[in-house]
């Protein structure tokens, strides 16, 4: 069965950096693309990219631009996603979700907390 | 770059029908397809209707998604409702391959 494990929470200074990673079992990782999607407390989903695990370049959310990389280990078919410069406002649960036809599998979220 | 609007929040009660909009802000609604997410405090999100109006399987078909061109707007609607159904709902689409959220509805069956 398919299984997206990501890394446990974390808690991070303003200014840091962090980077979360994703575990893909059950399927063929290079297969399918993952999206990455976060959600702040008392906030709605927000969109953040999108990789393709066999290559290429990512697509980043023009909001995010400058400040986030993701990237792929095919070897470990682990999905990593890289947020930089961080500030209170980055302290939000991180998803990875894996894109067939629509998002089929999702992990289950990383809290990352951004505080002094 | 397009918004998604979406009511803040609906209410209903069980047994009864929902419908939750999605208004999208510029281009065309049906240009590009809508997705709606549901996501329940605690747990990850789900899809419950992609392609404007496609149901995973295992999700039941009281949930079902429409689109209407005459008012650019998508929408989720659920019938015969649940109290598991409270939750929050999320439509989404994109444009040049960037993915736009809405900013979710939050459902309450009472």
């Amino acid at each position: 069965q398919v299984h997206l494990v990501q890394s446990g929470a974390e808690v991070k200074k303003p200014g840091a950096s962090m980077k979360v990673s994703c575990e893909a079992s059950g399927y063929t990782f290079i297969n399918y693309y993952i999206h990455w999607v976060r959600q702040a407390p008392g906030q709605g989903l927000e969109w953040m990219g999108i990789i393709n695990p066999s290559g290429g370049s990512p697509r980043y959310a023009q909001k995010f631009q400058g400040r986030v990389t993701m990237t792929s280990d095919t070897s470990a078919s682990t999905v990593y996603m890289e947020l930089r410069n961080l500030r209170s406002e980055d302290t939000a649960v991180y998803y990875c979700a894996r894109w067939g036809y629509y998002l089929d599998f999702w992990g289950q979220g990383t809290l990352v907390t951004v505080s002094s | 770059n397009f918004m998604l609007t979406q009511p803040h929040s609906v209410s209903e009660s069980p047994g009864k029908t929902v419908t939750i909009s999605c208004t999208r802000s510029s281009g065309s609604i049906a240009s590009v397809y809508v997705q709606w997410y549901q996501h329940r405090p605690g747990s990850s999100p789900t899809t419950v209707i992609y392609e404007n109006k496609q149901r995973p399987s295992g999700v039941p078909d009281r949930f079902s998604g429409s689109i209407d061109s005459s008012s650019n707007s998508a929408s989720l609607t659920i019938s015969g409702l649940k109290t598991e159904d409270e939750a929050d709902y999320y439509c989404q689409s994109s444009d040049r391959g960037k993915w736009v959220f809405g900013g979710g509805t939050r459902l309450t069956v009472l």
